[in-house]
């Protein structure tokens, strides 16, 4: 398995443009999380995922849009890309029975993101 | 929604010292508390975790204790080496999926 898989791994926008970030995982994980860490600090959830068809806003949603039309992927969304949004992004992925006990998370290696 | 305060921020000790990481929080709704360790540079990794219904869990060196009554948990690493420098966060889970994250502890051990 390869996990959680994410791509770019290193990518530098121009102040309004536009891109998406592609995350899928092989491990039939129905939870899906996208989170942005910016230098010396925490994760915080951008938007999440508990099935195919169900996105839920996280802490920092604005600015971001997600889709899950597959249980393997979960692609984010930067409309209008601003300096504020330069951070290193990760996705994750877990196992839950639904409104069940959770399972840890899996995280890919992250995405870098740089706005210029 | 759901908040969690690490503590403290950046800790060092010498190694063979012990280190404890403690994390409150505010939901009563969080039922799921892991721990993950990040290198610099790397994504974050499970070390431990503990679920609502227990108290104390222990692998090896790490253990993870909860007070739900108190709505804090805590990591405890005993007998510390060098390579177990890096960031360490806790972070809980609600059954409704949601995820949250403390901010982070730096930990450093001195050889």
């Amino acid at each position: 398995n390869a996990g959680v898989t994410q791509t770019p791994k290193f990518r530098i926008l121009k102040i309004g443009q536009s891109m998406t970030l592609q995350c899928a995982q092989d491990m039939n994980h129905n939870y899906m999380y996208w989170y942005r860490q910016d230098p010396g600090m925490g994760l915080k959830l951008i938007y999440y995922s508990v099935g195919a068809g169900i996105t839920d806003k996280g802490e920092v949603p604005n600015g971001y849009n997600v889709s899950r039309s597959t249980t393997e992927d979960f692609p984010l969304r930067l409309e209008l890309a601003a300096p504020s949004q330069t951070s290193v992004y990760f996705c994750a992925s877990s196992y839950s029975e639904f409104k069940g006990v959770n399972q840890p998370q899996h995280f890919g290696d992250g995405t870098r993101l740089s706005i210029l | 929604g759901e908040n969690v305060e690490q503590h403290p921020s950046t800790l060092s000790v010498q190694e063979g010292d012990s280190a404890v990481i403690k994390c409150t929080y505010s939901d009563s709704a969080s039922n799921y508390f892991p721990w993950y360790k990040q290198e610099l540079g790397k994504r974050p990794q499970l070390i431990i975790d503990i679920r609502s219904n227990v108290g104390e869990k222990k692998d090896q060196r790490i253990a993870v204790t909860l007070n739900k009554t108190a709505k804090h948990f805590s990591l405890h690493i005993t007998e510390t080496q060098p390579e177990d420098s890096a960031v360490y966060f806790c972070a809980l889970n609600t059954n409704a999926g949601k995820s949250t994250f403390g901010d982070g502890t730096t930990l450093t051990v001195k050889p």
